[in-house]
């Protein structure tokens, strides 16, 4: 079945370097690719997303890159603050009728000050 | 915009007993809802998908008679765990989409715990 692997399953990184959370998906039908943020105990948040028809979408200190050919999307995390520390799941879907997400299995990124 | 709703936010509840967890889209109208439950420090495990004025739809593995599933308007689903037991105690998370876009907006939650 479909499947989206992530890596890598933790991060940590010093305040002010980049972060970057890398992710392959199975179905070649996927077309659009979303970055969700979870705090401890919290909704998944939305915090980008692409669609198949770009290869790169930036705003502001985030940016998500996809490679369709490879199967393989990033998300760039820059300048990275306390803040931003929390589970990253990365997920794909095939868009239209009642298409279900695949998710990966989450990055915990910690920010140290 | 695109805010969802859930509630109970927390529940705990004796094994044997049933328990309601209601999702709502606020201000769009979510032809699709999904539901899904989530362990500590792992991802999110897609229930079913509920549909509006359907049958929900759900993956392998999951007991179609232990976790009802009612879209009844364009606005609200229900997930209803049934005989409820320990190991149904987690973290049910629905999300919603809005009609014609591709984006899913998740509720804060609902955390379940059956003694």
């Amino acid at each position: 079945g479909e499947n989206v692997e992530q890596h890598p399953s933790t991060l940590s990184v010093q305040e002010g370097d980049s972060a970057v959370i890398k992710c392959t998906y199975s179905d070649s039908a996927s077309n659009y690719f979303p970055w969700y943020k979870q705090e401890l105990g919290k909704r998944p948040q939305l915090i980008i997303d692409i669609r198949s028809n770009v290869g790169e979408k930036k705003d502001q200190r985030i940016a998500v890159t996809l490679n369709k050919t490879a199967k393989h999307f990033s998300l760039h995390i820059t300048e990275t603050q306390p803040e931003d520390s929390a589970v990253y799941f990365c997920a794909a879907s095939r868009t239209g009728g009642y298409n279900k997400l695949i998710f990966g299995a989450g990055t915990r990124l910690a920010v140290h000050p | 915009g695109a805010v969802v709703s859930q509630h109970p936010s927390w529940v705990i509840c004796k094994s044997g007993t049933s328990v309601k967890i209601e999702c709502r889209s606020l201000d769009f109208q979510a032809t699709t809802m999904f539901w899904y439950r989530q362990f500590p420090k792992q991802s999110l495990m897609l229930m079913a998908t509920s549909n509006e004025g359907s049958k929900a739809t759900y993956e392998q593995g999951v007991e179609k008679d232990k976790f009802l599933i009612n879209h009844a308007s364009l606005t609200l689903s229900t997930l209803t765990v049934t005989s409820a037991h320990p190991e149904d105690s987690s973290f049910y998370i629905c999300s919603a989409r809005a009609t014609g876009r591709n984006e899913q907006f998740f509720g804060p939650g609902t955390r379940l715990t059956v003694l």
